[in-house]
């Protein structure tokens, strides 16, 4: 069975410091992998996927995200983190094609301080 | 290009009441999904259209849930009669048929009283 640990419930960093929220997956096959945001009263909005190729991919709003196979993980990361940045974070893990479905970790809020 | 549009965005029902949500997909995108999220959890699949089909129902508690999809487009899911433990967050995405990225509308949050 496929699923989803986002093991940070809730992280506070200051405004222009780094950021960088865990995911850990576990699949029976290659993965395909997204993370995505969602501010208060909205969807899901997606940051970036990742699926083959260079395991260090970019999205947009400057977040990036590491792939490595050997941890099963996937990780969000932004070099200064903007007051409009607070929000949830959302990790996800499916099948390259939506001939399955996809698994959402629980999250991982984030606040950050002036 | 106009998103995933939901209707209500929020609505509050007593128990045992039967409540409507509706979904409209972005134009193109074959496939539509309905998720439940709870308050601190991430979103969990409900049901999945391709097209007019239900393709993955099997989360879909159907003795009061049901959707429909009937012209391939627009979608409706109902709960009937609703309980206290439905009070969530039902959110509707599409994608284009077998493309994984799946774009949310904003939801509609339910309040079960």
């Amino acid at each position: 069975a496929q699923s989803v640990t986002q093991p940070d419930i809730h992280i506070t960093v200051s405004e222009g410091a780094s950021l960088e929220l865990r995911c850990n997956y576990s699949y029976g096959a290659t993965p395909y992998l997204f993370w995505y945001v969602q501010s208060p009263g909205q969807g899901l909005q997606l940051l970036l996927k990742y699926f083959s190729g260079d395991t260090l991919v970019q999205g947009i709003k400057g977040f990036e995200a590491e792939f490595k196979r050997s941890q099963s993980s996937f990780n969000l990361r932004k070099p200064s983190v903007h007051w409009s940045d607070a929000a949830e974070y959302f990790c996800a893990v499916g099948p390259f094609t939506n001939a399955g479905k996809s698994t959402f970790g629980d999250g991982t809020t984030l606040t950050v301080k002036p | 290009e106009a998103g995933v549009v939901q209707s209500p965005r929020y609505k509050i029902i007593e128990k045992k009441q039967p409540v409507a949500f509706w979904c409209n997909p972005i134009s193109g995108h074959n496939t539509l999904y309905w998720y439940l999220q709870n308050l601190g959890q991430g979103p969990e699949l409900l049901i999945r259209y391709e097209n007019e089909e239900a393709v993955d129902d099997s989360q879909l508690p159907k003795d009061r849930f049901s959707a429909e999809r009937l012209k391939g487009v627009d979608s409706t899911l109902k709960i009937q009669p609703a309980e206290l433990g439905d009070s969530a967050v039902y959110l509707c995405a599409s994608s284009f048929s077998g493309v994984a990225e799946q774009y949310f509308g904003p939801g509609t949050r339910l309040t079960v009283t």
